[in-house]
This record gives C-alpha cells, structure tokens and sequence, in this order.
C-alpha cells in the first residue's frame, strides 16, 4: 500500500541532545513537508521541500535541520538550539510543489518528548 | 498571518448541521480543508480555488468567499463519524505558485448520539 511512514509513533529524549525524526513516502511525490503541531496552535510548517536536494524554510525553522537526498526520503533533526522541542511532529506529501491543485497526504505523526 | 478559525468548537446531536468559517487578513488564492481525529494524521476534504473551482469530499460543501477573503465548510446531516478538529490552511500566490500553507488554529467538533 502507498503512504507515507513515520517513526517511531513515540520518541523520548534528554535536554541538549540532538534527534532525528524519519519521514518516508513511496507515492512518487515531488514535494513534502514538516509540521510541528502543539495544543491549541494548529499546525506550524518548519520546513519543505519541493525537489529533491532543495528545501526551503518555513515558519519556523530556527532549531530544525533536514536533508532531501532521495525522493522518497525527508528526515528532521531536532537540535539542542531548539528551545521548546515537545511536540507533535507530522510529515505530509504532495505530488506536485503547487498546492492549489494537490492535496497534502500526512504521515501519522511521531509524538517527541523531551526530559 | 494565521487564517482565524469559529467557533472554536461546537456539540451537536447526530442529524444536525455545522457551519465552521475560516477568515484570512491575506489576499487568498486556494484553501484547503482538512479533518483529524484525536492522535491520528489529517485527512484532506476539499480545496477551494479563486474562480471558484473546487476538488474533494463528494458529502462535504464549501464556499469560498474572495472578496472577504475567507471560507466556510458546511457539514449536514451530521454523522458520529464527523467527529474530529477540522483545520483551514489557506495559500497565497507566490510568484504564480502556492507551494505552502498556513494552517487555522483549528475546531473541535463532537457529534453525538
């Protein structure tokens, strides 16, 4: 089955340790993207991509790094630099970069919680 | 600019209907619909483009107002299964292009028996 994976689902950490969140997607999309999601805020984009070995900032990136290597693959790192990194983080796909004709397809979510 | 999302959330019984708006301060080229149930991924209802073009959910309506820059999604004959977060994110037009969304801060909807 075509969709896209997360892992892992839960994710636990220590204060000032850097961690990498792994998004694949096996649909072909051209573009994807990550989230951030805390109570009550919606969804906060961080950073996407819409080719590989591109990427762009989003709203906000401060503390985040990625990679976009392969097609298939847009893992995020949460550095020690990011001060509040306890949160739900979700990573979606769209088939083209334009989105005012493509929906985006999110992965199911991986909960990081740092101690 | 976050789009705002009313109301925050809303009960009703199954059979009734919802209207939920989303206003944006920003010129608005596309906006998407989507519903998430607690602990799980967002899944897409609709998109609404300026000209009025629409793609998605065949028993969910929208409407999608340009010159009020803002849209609503109308849920009637409300099922159990309708319960969820419903999120707004709207895009604009960048350089011909709307490559990213910014997301409502989203409302709750609970249908009950």
């Amino acid at each position: 089955d075509g969709g896209i994976t997360q892992s892992p689902k839960y994710l636990f950490r220590k204060e000032g340790q850097n961690v990498t969140l792994s998004c694949e997607q096996n649909l072909n999309h051209d573009a994807m993207y990550w989230y951030r999601q805390d109570p009550g805020q919606g969804l906060r984009l961080i950073y996407y991509s819409q080719i590989v070995n591109d990427f762009q900032k989003g709203d906000i990136a401060e503390g985040y790094s990625v990679s976009r290597e392969k097609k298939e693959s847009f893992p995020l790192t949460v550095t020690s630099a990011q001060k509040n990194p306890t949160a739900f983080y979700l990573c979606a796909s769209s088939t083209r970069a334009s989105l005012a004709h493509n929906e985006q397809f999110f992965g199911p979510g991986t909960r990081l919680t740092v101690l | 600019q976050q789009p705002v999302q009313s109301p925050q959330a809303v009960i009703l019984r199954e059979g009734e209907d919802a209207v939920i708006n989303c206003s944006s301060s920003k010129a608005l080229y596309s906006v998407h619909w989507y519903r998430q149930k607690h602990g799980e991924a967002p899944v897409f209802l609709m998109i609404l483009l300026k000209g009025g073009e629409q793609k998605g959910h065949d028993k969910i309506s929208a409407s999608f107002n340009e010159k009020k820059q803002q849209s609503s999604l109308y849920l009637t004959a409300s099922q159990l299964s309708y319960s969820g977060t419903y999120f707004c994110g709207t895009g604009t037009n960048y350089g011909g292009a709307t490559n990213k969304l910014i997301f409502g801060t989203g409302t709750l909807l609970a249908v009950q028996p």
